[in-house]
């Protein structure tokens, strides 16, 4: 059974950091890229960044550009989102999502339960 | 970036009538989009991909059609647990993919 489990949210001031993993199981990991989503409280679905699984292509949406950085482990079956500079608008629950598809074509096949991340002072 | 739009943001039908929900690209997307169910507190679950195509485990009272810009989501005869919220995303031109701002479907 696939399963992707996220941790790491909490409460951080703006301007501060925050590391959020995601733990991967049931399928082969390092054969797929992965991404993170994110959900504002009450708002729709926004896409955050992608990783190829060598880790050879990364993409960010450019509202995250320049301070969020995504990584992953393969031998421990984990994704990672390093963030920085955070600002309210970063306030959202994040998901990390297996896409499914080929080439640059991908949906969404299985996400995580989420992790919330509120920047407030 | 593509935009993608829903219609309309809330529907109210009653169980065991049709649902018919609208989502509408910027530009053709091909049949590149995805549907996505949503209940409060959970993660989106994936409906249909490639415009028409059911997911593993997906009741067939589902149903996509559509290409290019016009895509439509149809429920058949509507279950108690499929009142949640409906998301479409265009997955043709990536990075990045974009999603709806989401339909909700609620009881009548």
């Amino acid at each position: 059974e696939v399963q992707l489990v996220e941790s790491g949210g909490g409460l951080v001031k703006p301007g501060g950091s925050l590391r959020l993993s995601c733990a991967a199981s049931g399928f082969t990991f390092s054969s797929y890229s992965m991404n993170w989503v994110r959900q504002a409280p009450g708002k729709g679905l926004e896409w955050v960044s992608s990783i190829s699984s060598s880790s050879s292509y990364i993409y960010y949406a450019d509202s995250v550009k320049g301070r969020f950085t995504i990584s992953r482990d393969n031998a421990k079956n984990s994704l990672y989102l390093q963030m920085n500079s955070l600002r309210a608008e970063d306030t959202a629950v994040y998901y990390c999502a297996r896409p499914l598809g080929s080439g640059t074509k991908r949906y969404f096949d299985y996400w995580g339960q989420g992790t919330l991340v509120t920047v407030s002072s | 970036e593509i935009v993608m739009t829903q219609s309309p943001a809330t529907l109210s039908v009653s169980p065991g009538e049709r649902a018919t929900l609208s989502c509408r690209a910027s530009q053709s997307v091909s049949s590149n989009l995805a549907w996505y169910q949503q209940k409060p507190g959970q993660a989106p679950r994936l409906l249909i991909y490639g415009a028409s195509t059911r997911a593993t485990g997906i009741p067939a009272r589902f149903s996509g059609s559509g290409s290019g810009t016009e895509f439509t989501l149809t429920i058949s005869s509507l279950q108690s647990e499929d009142f949640a919220v409906y998301y479409c995303q265009q997955y043709n031109n990536w990075p990045p993919c974009t999603f709806g701002q989401g339909t909700k479907l609620e009881i009548k």
